[in-house]
This record gives C-alpha cells, structure tokens and sequence, in this order.
C-alpha cells in the first residue's frame, strides 16, 4: 500500500514568509508526528497527534510553529516568520496506536 | 530525561568485515528500542525493534539486543556489503505515553569494496 507522503518535497522561502508543509499518512494510522532534522543530526521530536488533537506538541519550538489535523488524517506544519534557523528537513511519520512509525520522505525548507 | 547516544561515525569498512555500533540510552520506565536506517537519498526506515529487556531484533542480517542490565542496544552485522552504507540511527520509545521517539545523532557507515 501507499506510504506517507509529504509535500512538497524541497521548499525555497525568505526570511520572514509563512510557509506551509504537508503530510498525507497511511491510510488507517490514528497517530502522526512530525520530526525535524537538521543537518548531521537526529530527527527531533516536534508534535504528536492521536486523531484530531494534538496530544503532545511538547517539542514545538516557539509560538511561529503550528501543526493542524482537523479531520484525523492529512496534517499541516505551518510556520509563521520564517527564520534561517528554521532550515532543515522535516519529517512526518505514522503508526496505528503509537505502534511502530513510518516514515514519508520529507520536506527540505530552506530559508534564505 | 530520556535521551539516547550513538558511537561517533563515520565508521569505515572492508566488505565482509564484522559491523558494532554501540548504542546507550538513559529512560524512564521500559521504552522500547529501534534502530532505524537512512540510505542516500532515501527517508527513515525501520530495521529493527526491541521491545522488552531481552529481545533480539534482527533484519536484513543485522541484529541487537536490548540489554537492560548495561542500558545498551549495540547494532551489529557479521559481514557488510556495500549496500549496507547508509546512516543507522538508535531511537528509544515510550509507548506507556505518547510513543514519541528520542534519537540518537547517527552513524554514518561507509563499506569499501
């Protein structure tokens, strides 16, 4: 079956634009999160949602990041402001009931 | 809190050589344990899991055991091929609440011919 997708996959901003990036999880997943990885390093944790609600959005930098799930399936990362510390590959990953995560391709932000 | 520490990379092989890459985490409770590989140009995938004290994962060759005495979950291969390049990341997880993973920083694994 299909795999987690996430678009787009390269993302060129400005400093101070608002982008938006995008995942579609697995059919049937209840959980999705979404990581950051900068270069050289390991992803890190940035929001967890089961459903609709975000149950953990703990690792969400600053008040620039938000994530939305409204119908418990595609979610949006958007952030406000960009900044070039923002650059980096974000990743989206989905499990059945925190279960084992699959992960999509991610999306390269580059901010300028 | 929890966190997780890989061995520093690159590592550099000869094909058919024996592959360790240690791998020590600090965690509250009973996480569970991954090893997760990045191949060039390509996303995350699973290789393996652990899920209680004990357990050996394997996949592909490659193996590990969760060793809860040593807080430990050392990846290891008895003969690399050149496929096996890639970027291996040791992840833990606490299913009991979230299930968020904590990762290590990587290792980057090169096999020469």
């Amino acid at each position: 079956g299909a795999g987690v997708s996430q678009t787009p996959s390269n993302k060129v901003t400005e400093k101070g634009k608002y982008v938006e990036l995008r995942c579609d999880p697995i059919s049937g997943h209840t959980a999705l999160y979404w990581y950051r990885q900068s270069l050289g390093q390991g992803p890190e944790f940035l929001i967890y949602f089961q459903g609709t609600g975000a149950a953990d959005d703990s690792g969400l930098p600053n008040d620039r990041f938000f994530a939305v799930r409204p119908e418990g399936s595609v979610s949006t990362l958007k952030i406000q402001r960009t900044e070039r510390g923002d650059s980096a590959v974000y990743l989206c990953a989905s499990s059945f009931r925190a279960d084992t995560q699959y992960f999509g391709p991610g999306t390269r932000l580059t901010v300028l | 809190g929890n966190s997780v520490t890989q061995m520093e990379g690159p590592v550099t092989l000869s094909e058919e050589a024996f592959l360790t890459i240690n791998c020590t985490y600090t965690a509250t409770g009973y996480p569970s344990l991954f090893w997760y590989v990045q191949y060039p140009g390509e996303g995350l995938q699973l290789l393996l899991k652990a899920t209680k004290a004990d357990d050996k994962g394997s996949n592909k060759g490659f193996e590990a055991t969760y060793r809860k005495e040593t807080t430990s979950f050392h990846l290891e291969k008895g003969s690399v091929q050149v496929s096996d390049s890639a970027v291996y990341f040791c992840a833990l997880s606490d299913f009991e609440n979230t299930g968020k993973l904590i990762f290590g920083q990587g290792t980057t694994l090169q096999v020469k011919p």
